[in-house]
C-alpha cells in the first residue's frame, strides 16, 4: 500500500507558483522522498528526490518538513506542460519496488 | 541515448488468451521493472529483473511471467487473460542493483481484453 497521501487534484494558473503536498507520517528515517510525473499518454517520469534537506534541480523545488513527515513539490512557475498527475513516492534503497498512490492531478489553467 | 521503448503500442485480447509485451531497455541499464496500470489509478509493481532473474514480485498470480534477454531486453508474458487485466503496461529501466536512482519509463502497451 502506498505510504503516502496527496490531494486529488489542484489547479494552478500559468506561470504561477504551484506547491503540492505530500503527506508521510510513517515515514522511516531510511526511506528517501521521491516525486514522479505521469503526461497524457506517457509513462511516468523522475522530478526530484530527497532525504532531509531541502532539494532543487532544473524541473523543481522539494522542501521537506523538518520531522520529515510531510514535503512539498515546489513548481516555481507553472506551464501548461506541466499539467500530469504528480506522484509522491516513499524509496528505500535497494531492490524496493516504486509503491504508487493515486497521486495529485494538476491542471493549469492559460 | 536510446530511452525505453515498449511494444507493441495497443493490443486487443479476448479472455483466455496469451499476451507477450516486450520492452527494450535502456542503453545501459541492467535492471527492468514492469508495472501494470488501471485506468484512473497509479502503476502497480509487477516484478523486477535484474541481470536476467527475477528480483522481486508483487502481488500478482504466476500467469504473469517475464523473461530478461543478455542484451536486457525484457518480455512480460501474461496466460489465460481476464477482463481485470485490460490495463496500460510499464515498463522501467534503471541502472543497477540499487535503484535509488531514477526509473526511466517507457510509454506502456495499452492491452484490452474483451
Amino acid at each position: 500500500d502506498a505510504k503516502t497521501t496527496q490531494p486529488n487534484s489542484m489547479e494552478s494558473n500559468e506561470e504561477e507558483p504551484v506547491h503540492l503536498p505530500c503527506n508521510h507520517s510513517t515515514i522511516s528515517g531510511t526511506d528517501y522522498i521521491h516525486w514522479y510525473r505521469q503526461l497524457p499518454s506517457q509513462g511516468p517520469e523522475y522530478v526530484i528526490h530527497g532525504l532531509t534537506s531541502n532539494v532543487n534541480n532544473r524541473m523543481a523545488s522539494l522542501a521537506i518538513a523538518e520531522d520529515r513527515k510531510s514535503s512539498t513539490l515546489i513548481l516555481h512557475r507553472a506551464t501548461l506542460r506541466d499539467a500530469a498527475v504528480y506522484y509522491c513516492i516513499l524509496f528505500f534503497s535497494g531492490n524496493t519496488p516504486l509503491v504508487f498512490g493515486k497521486g495529485t492531478r494538476l491542471s493549469v489553467i492559460a | 541515448e536510446t530511452g525505453v521503448t515498449q511494444s507493441p503500442t495497443h493490443l486487443i485480447k479476448t479472455r483466455g488468451q496469451q499476451v507477450t509485451l516486450r520492452c527494450s531497455s535502456q542503453s545501459g541499464h541492467n535492471t527492468v521493472s514492469w508495472y501494470q496500470q488501471a485506468l484512473g489509478q497509479g502503476p502497480q509493481f509487477i516484478f523486477q529483473y535484474y541481470r536476467e532473474e527475477e528480483n522481486g514480485r508483487g502481488n500478482f498470480p504466476p500467469r504473469f511471467s517475464g523473461l530478461q534477454f543478455p542484451n536486457y531486453s525484457s518480455e512480460l508474458n501474461v496466460n489465460a487473460l481476464e477482463l481485470d487485466d485490460s490495463a496500460l503496461y510499464l515498463c522501467a529501466s534503471s541502472g543497477g542493483r540499487e535503484i535509488l536512482n531514477e526509473q526511466f519509463f517507457g510509454p506502456g502497451t495499452r492491452l484490452t481484453v474483451l
